[in-house]
Protein backbone atom coordinates (compact mmCIF):
# COMPACT_ATOMS: atom_id res chain seq x y z
CA UNK A 1 0.00 0.00 0.00
CA UNK A 2 1.39 3.36 -1.31
CA UNK A 3 1.69 6.33 1.82
CA UNK A 4 -0.40 8.69 -0.37
CA UNK A 5 -3.12 8.06 -2.75
CA UNK A 6 -3.74 10.27 -5.29
CA UNK A 7 -6.05 9.79 -8.10
CA UNK A 8 -4.62 10.22 -11.40
CA UNK A 9 -7.34 11.62 -13.17
CA UNK A 10 -7.29 13.05 -16.04
CA UNK A 11 -10.39 15.16 -14.40
CA UNK A 12 -11.55 17.52 -17.24
CA UNK A 13 -13.65 20.52 -16.24
CA UNK A 14 -15.33 23.32 -18.38
CA UNK A 15 -13.85 27.20 -17.29
CA UNK A 16 -15.18 28.62 -13.94
CA UNK A 17 -15.78 25.53 -12.26
CA UNK A 18 -15.10 24.79 -9.12
CA UNK A 19 -12.44 21.94 -8.83
CA UNK A 20 -11.67 19.49 -5.73
CA UNK A 21 -8.33 17.87 -5.87
CA UNK A 22 -7.76 15.39 -2.85
CA UNK A 23 -5.36 12.78 -1.31
CA UNK A 24 -5.59 10.39 1.25
CA UNK A 25 -2.54 9.12 3.34
CA UNK A 26 -1.82 6.18 5.65
CA UNK A 27 0.56 7.49 8.42
CA UNK A 28 -0.03 9.59 11.23
CA UNK A 29 3.65 10.95 11.10
CA UNK A 30 2.88 13.27 8.93
CA UNK A 31 2.47 16.89 10.03
CA UNK A 32 3.16 19.01 6.89
CA UNK A 33 1.37 18.91 3.96
CA UNK A 34 1.45 20.84 0.95
CA UNK A 35 0.36 21.04 -2.87
CA UNK A 36 2.62 21.63 -5.76
CA UNK A 37 1.54 21.93 -9.39
CA UNK A 38 3.56 20.89 -12.54
CA UNK A 39 3.24 22.03 -15.85
CA UNK A 40 4.25 19.43 -18.69
CA UNK A 41 8.15 19.01 -18.24
CA UNK A 42 8.59 21.61 -16.17
CA UNK A 43 9.65 21.64 -12.11
CA UNK A 44 6.97 21.01 -9.72
CA UNK A 45 5.62 25.12 -8.19
CA UNK A 46 4.36 25.20 -4.72
CA UNK A 47 0.95 26.47 -4.43
CA UNK A 48 -0.37 25.84 -0.97
CA UNK A 49 1.95 24.58 2.36
CA UNK A 50 -0.36 24.38 5.85
CA UNK A 51 0.79 22.81 9.01
CA UNK A 52 -1.42 20.02 10.48
CA UNK A 53 -5.33 19.99 10.42
CA UNK A 54 -7.19 23.00 9.13
CA UNK A 55 -7.71 25.33 6.29
CA UNK A 56 -5.43 27.84 4.02
CA UNK A 57 -6.71 30.34 1.49
CA UNK A 58 -4.99 31.87 -1.26
CA UNK A 59 -7.04 33.81 -3.94
CA UNK A 60 -8.81 31.30 -5.70
CA UNK A 61 -6.83 28.18 -4.09
CA UNK A 62 -8.27 26.33 -0.51
CA UNK A 63 -6.56 23.66 1.32
CA UNK A 64 -7.98 21.21 3.96
CA UNK A 65 -6.52 18.51 6.04
CA UNK A 66 -8.61 16.45 8.07
CA UNK A 67 -6.15 14.69 9.73
CA UNK A 68 -8.56 12.37 11.69
CA UNK A 69 -9.62 11.02 8.24
CA UNK A 70 -6.06 11.09 6.76
CA UNK A 71 -7.78 13.54 3.90
CA UNK A 72 -6.33 16.58 2.26
CA UNK A 73 -8.03 18.43 -0.32
CA UNK A 74 -7.26 21.47 -2.67
CA UNK A 75 -10.14 23.45 -4.26
CA UNK A 76 -9.67 25.72 -6.85
CA UNK A 77 -12.92 28.68 -7.57
CA UNK A 78 -13.21 29.75 -11.15
CA UNK A 79 -10.94 27.59 -12.79
CA UNK A 80 -8.94 28.89 -15.55
CA UNK A 81 -7.60 26.93 -18.58
CA UNK A 82 -3.83 28.05 -17.13
CA UNK A 83 -4.89 25.99 -14.35
CA UNK A 84 -4.35 23.08 -16.71
CA UNK A 85 -1.61 21.17 -14.94
CA UNK A 86 -0.95 17.93 -12.59
CA UNK A 87 -1.17 18.68 -9.35
CA UNK A 88 0.59 16.97 -6.91
CA UNK A 89 0.34 16.22 -3.25
CA UNK A 90 2.88 16.23 -0.74
CA UNK A 91 3.81 15.73 2.99
CA UNK A 92 6.55 15.38 5.15
CA UNK A 93 7.02 14.26 8.65
CA UNK A 94 7.65 16.91 12.42
CA UNK A 95 11.19 16.30 13.15
CA UNK A 96 12.59 19.03 14.15
CA UNK A 97 14.81 19.71 11.13
CA UNK A 98 13.63 19.73 7.46
CA UNK A 99 13.03 15.94 6.16
CA UNK A 100 11.69 14.49 2.52
CA UNK A 101 8.58 14.77 1.26
CA UNK A 102 6.15 11.90 -0.21
CA UNK A 103 4.25 12.43 -3.19
CA UNK A 104 1.40 11.72 -4.31
CA UNK A 105 1.56 10.38 -7.95
CA UNK A 106 -0.51 13.32 -9.60
CA UNK A 107 -4.00 14.12 -10.42
CA UNK A 108 -3.86 15.41 -14.02
CA UNK A 109 -6.60 18.54 -14.65
CA UNK A 110 -8.04 19.92 -17.31
CA UNK A 111 -10.27 22.86 -17.79
CA UNK A 112 -11.56 23.52 -21.12
CA UNK A 113 -13.05 26.73 -22.76
CA UNK B 1 16.11 36.23 -6.39
CA UNK B 2 17.02 33.07 -8.39
CA UNK B 3 15.32 29.93 -8.05
CA UNK B 4 16.98 26.41 -7.98
CA UNK B 5 19.08 26.10 -11.08
CA UNK B 6 19.49 22.88 -12.20
CA UNK B 7 21.85 22.10 -15.51
CA UNK B 8 22.01 20.42 -17.49
CA UNK B 9 18.46 20.43 -18.81
CA UNK B 10 18.88 18.04 -21.18
CA UNK B 11 21.63 14.44 -20.89
CA UNK B 12 22.14 12.00 -22.86
CA UNK B 13 24.01 8.97 -22.32
CA UNK B 14 24.96 5.79 -23.59
CA UNK B 15 24.71 2.31 -21.05
CA UNK B 16 27.95 2.23 -19.20
CA UNK B 17 28.90 5.80 -19.05
CA UNK B 18 28.86 7.98 -16.32
CA UNK B 19 25.84 10.97 -15.47
CA UNK B 20 26.46 13.93 -13.51
CA UNK B 21 23.80 16.18 -12.67
CA UNK B 22 24.33 19.96 -10.74
CA UNK B 23 21.87 21.84 -8.67
CA UNK B 24 22.37 25.30 -7.21
CA UNK B 25 19.89 26.41 -4.42
CA UNK B 26 18.12 29.10 -3.91
CA UNK B 27 20.28 31.81 -2.38
CA UNK B 28 20.63 31.62 1.39
CA UNK B 29 19.39 27.97 1.03
CA UNK B 30 21.48 25.48 2.58
CA UNK B 31 19.46 22.62 2.25
CA UNK B 32 19.17 20.31 -0.89
CA UNK B 33 16.77 17.42 -2.08
CA UNK B 34 16.96 15.12 -5.13
CA UNK B 35 14.03 13.79 -6.36
CA UNK B 36 13.69 11.29 -9.11
CA UNK B 37 10.35 11.53 -11.68
CA UNK B 38 9.55 8.17 -13.74
CA UNK B 39 7.67 8.57 -16.54
CA UNK B 40 3.64 8.30 -15.41
CA UNK B 41 4.54 8.31 -11.10
CA UNK B 42 5.23 10.61 -8.69
CA UNK B 43 8.05 12.14 -7.61
CA UNK B 44 10.24 9.74 -5.54
CA UNK B 45 12.77 11.09 -3.14
CA UNK B 46 16.60 10.24 -3.29
CA UNK B 47 18.34 12.32 -1.29
CA UNK B 48 18.46 15.22 1.75
CA UNK B 49 22.02 16.98 2.26
CA UNK B 50 23.64 20.40 3.50
CA UNK B 51 26.57 21.43 3.47
CA UNK B 52 29.17 18.67 3.07
CA UNK B 53 26.91 16.31 5.04
CA UNK B 54 24.60 13.57 4.20
CA UNK B 55 21.87 14.00 5.83
CA UNK B 56 19.62 11.34 4.39
CA UNK B 57 19.82 9.24 1.26
CA UNK B 58 17.13 6.48 2.28
CA UNK B 59 15.68 6.78 -0.99
CA UNK B 60 19.46 6.15 -3.20
CA UNK B 61 20.19 3.06 -4.69
CA UNK B 62 22.54 1.20 -3.14
CA UNK B 63 24.58 1.09 -6.17
CA UNK B 64 26.18 3.62 -8.57
CA UNK B 65 24.75 6.73 -7.36
CA UNK B 66 26.10 8.90 -4.93
CA UNK B 67 25.28 12.59 -3.99
CA UNK B 68 27.47 15.47 -2.19
CA UNK B 69 27.20 19.03 -1.66
CA UNK B 70 30.22 20.79 -1.15
CA UNK B 71 31.38 23.52 0.62
CA UNK B 72 31.76 25.54 -2.25
CA UNK B 73 30.29 25.26 -5.69
CA UNK B 74 26.15 23.06 -6.71
CA UNK B 75 25.28 19.84 -5.60
CA UNK B 76 26.36 17.07 -7.26
CA UNK B 77 24.27 14.03 -8.18
CA UNK B 78 26.61 10.97 -9.69
CA UNK B 79 25.39 8.35 -11.13
CA UNK B 80 27.92 5.72 -12.62
CA UNK B 81 27.42 3.06 -15.37
CA UNK B 82 24.31 3.99 -16.92
CA UNK B 83 21.45 1.73 -17.72
CA UNK B 84 18.46 2.30 -19.42
CA UNK B 85 16.18 2.05 -16.27
CA UNK B 86 17.88 5.53 -14.85
CA UNK B 87 16.12 7.24 -17.74
CA UNK B 88 13.92 10.24 -15.50
CA UNK B 89 13.65 13.37 -14.82
CA UNK B 90 15.43 14.41 -11.81
CA UNK B 91 14.79 17.38 -9.64
CA UNK B 92 16.74 18.61 -7.03
CA UNK B 93 14.88 21.20 -4.10
CA UNK B 94 16.17 23.47 -1.81
CA UNK B 95 15.01 24.79 1.40
CA UNK B 96 15.85 27.44 3.85
CA UNK B 97 16.77 27.13 7.60
CA UNK B 98 13.70 29.07 8.49
CA UNK B 99 11.14 27.43 7.29
CA UNK B 100 12.70 24.48 6.39
CA UNK B 101 9.58 22.37 5.49
CA UNK B 102 8.83 24.30 2.45
CA UNK B 103 10.73 22.57 -0.73
CA UNK B 104 11.43 24.86 -3.75
CA UNK B 105 12.01 22.88 -7.08
CA UNK B 106 14.14 23.18 -10.28
CA UNK B 107 13.28 23.01 -13.74
CA UNK B 108 14.91 19.33 -13.85
CA UNK B 109 17.45 16.96 -15.48
CA UNK B 110 16.10 14.94 -17.87
CA UNK B 111 18.49 11.94 -18.31
CA UNK B 112 17.75 9.50 -21.58
CA UNK B 113 19.46 6.30 -21.60
CA UNK B 114 20.57 4.87 -24.72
Amino acid sequence: QKEVEQDPGPLSVPEGAIVSLNCTYSNSAFQYFMWYRQYSRKGPELLMYTYSSGNKEDGRFTAQVDKSSKYISLFIRDSQPSDSATYLCAMSRNTGTASKLTFGTGTRLQVTL
Amino acid sequence: NAGVMQNPRHLVRRRGQEARLRCSPMKGHSHVYWYRQLPEEGLKFMVYLQKENIIDESGMPKERFSAEFPKEGPSILRIQQVVRGDSAAYFCASSPDRGMQTQYFGPGTRLLVL
